[in-house]
């Protein structure tokens, strides 16, 4: 079944202790993306990867980092969680077409982070 | 500050009614993507457009992209209660790939 995983689905952490959200894809997508969802603001773009060991921001960069080191994952490190954190975080991939375009996006379950 | 502003941010109509969302920009976006979230789970892509002034039929759900690339609408004709959902717009951006997300419409449709 072609899927989009995100493991932990929920997790509660205090400021400042590290962690990472693991997000794996099945589909042999060329595109990864991490979103935050906040209520009003819809989804906002974390940073994104065209393919192994390709990152560039979105958005919203600061305070994440991520890395592409094999194409069907697509950690979201925090290293230093704080507060402003707090969110639903998403995975997403695609393929990319030959326009130039990114395809339908297959987005995972969402991983709900509380940082104390 | 959104790079797509989405309107109305809420809409609640009766079964039967049509509806139109909107999603407008000052960016051109090389395409728009419309998305339907629920509850708890992850957005789910609708439709993709791409040429300025495409118009896209998906049932009773039409899409369409502005001759510039910067605006797009999403009109629901017949609404139904299974049409209630957070509706998102999304464009890639022209000159990287970047996709940024309006803050959606959340529409209710009453049985």
């Amino acid at each position: 079944e072609a899927q989009v995983t995100q493991n932990p689905r929920y997790l509660i952490t205090v400021t400042g202790k590290k962690l990472t959200v693991t997000c794996s894809q099945n589909m042999n997508h060329e595109y990864m993306s991490w979103y935050r969802q906040d209520p009003g603001l819809g989804l906002r773009q974390i940073y994104y990867s065209m393919n192994v060991e390709v990152t560039d921001k979105g958005d919203v960069p600061e305070g994440y980092k991520v890395s592409r080191k094999e194409k069907r994952n697509f950690p979201l490190i925090l290293e230093s969680p704080s507060p402003n954190q707090t969110s639903l975080y998403f995975c997403a991939s695609s393929t990319l077409t030959v326009a130039g375009n990114t395809d339908t996006q297959y987005f995972g379950p969402g991983t709900r982070l509380t940082v104390l | 500050t959104q790079l797509l502003e989405q309107s109305p941010q809420f809409l609640s109509i009766q079964e039967g009614e049509n509806l139109t969302v909107y999603c407008n920009s000052s960016s051109v976006f090389s395409s728009l993507q419309w998305y339907r979230q629920e509850p708890g789970e992850g957005p789910v892509l609708l439709v993709t457009v791409v040429t300025g002034g495409e118009v896209k039929k998906l049932k009773r759900l039409t899409f369409q992209f502005g001759d510039a690339r910067k605006d797009s609408s999403l009109h629901i004709t017949a609404a139904q209660p299974g049409d209630t959902g957070l509706y998102l717009c999304a464009g890639l951006g022209s000159n990287d790939y970047k996709l940024s997300f309006g803050a959606g419409t959340t529409v209710t449709v009453r049985a």
